[in-house]
């Protein structure tokens, strides 16, 4: 059974705050990938990365960094969180594409951050 | 750039009847899937089912089905003989090989009616 797990399900950090979201995968999948979920506005991508100290931007990557040390590790870094932050994070890794294998996005449980 | 686009925000369906949930895309990629996954009120992605570009045969799983219609960019989702069960957000995803990027729209929440 592949697993995606995010760190904390629950989050509560102050304004000003450097906030670490912790995503570890099991299935030595290639593509990792950090979305931010609010109301109306569907997941939004923030970063992912195609192997080991690669990353790319997604659509929404400013106020975000992450770090890829590990193919199995995937963290994302607000540098300093601010209240228009607080969102569902959630994660989730792939193979790369190849034609005629199938692949999907496996997903963790999200994280639910609130910046006060 | 790549888009997806989901233009019915909620849609609502009686128990055993037939549904359609609408999505187009963008992409310049010629290599790509596309995906529906279903959310439930735990929050955790579930995929419903994928669609490989280069295929010309309609996706089926059970009771969902897909209308792909490359050369207009449009992904359908069929779902017949609704179930309570299928209450959820709904949420189409565009996955280009050359960028290993995957793409969300902005999600259609089903609602289930007896």
């Amino acid at each position: 059974d592949v697993k995606v797990t995010q760190s904390s399900r629950y989050l509560v950090k102050r304004t000003g705050e450097k906030v670490f979201l912790e995503c570890v995968q099991d299935m030595d999948h290639e593509n990792m990938f950090w979305y931010r979920q609010d109301p109306g506005l569907g997941l939004r991508l923030i970063y992912f990365s195609y192997d080991v100290k690669m990353k790319e931007k997604g659509d929404i990557p400013e106020g975000y960094s992450v770090s890829r040390e590990k193919k199995e590790r995937f963290s994302l870094i607000l540098e300093s969180a601010s209240t228009n932050q607080t969102s569902m994070y959630l994660c989730a890794s792939s193979l790369m594409m190849v034609r005629h294998l199938n692949t999907e996005a496996f997903f963790g449980q999200g994280t639910r951050l609130t910046v006060v | 750039a790549q888009t997806v686009t989901q233009s019915q925000p909620e849609m609502s369906v009686q128990e055993a009847e037939t549904v359609t949930l609408s999505c187009t895309y963008d992409t310049s990629e010629s290599d790509y899937y596309l995906f529906w996954y279903k959310q439930p009120p735990s929050r955790q992605m579930i995929l419903v089912i994928r669609q490989e570009a280069y295929k010309q045969q309609n996706a089926t799983e059970n009771r969902f089905s897909v209308n792909f219609q490359k050369a207009a960019k449009s992904f359908s989702l069929k779902i017949s003989d609704s179930q309570l069960g299928d209450a959820a957000m709904y949420f189409c995803a565009l996955y280009t090989g050359t960028a290993s990027k995957l793409t969300f729209g902005t999600g259609t929440r089903l609602q289930v009616t007896l």
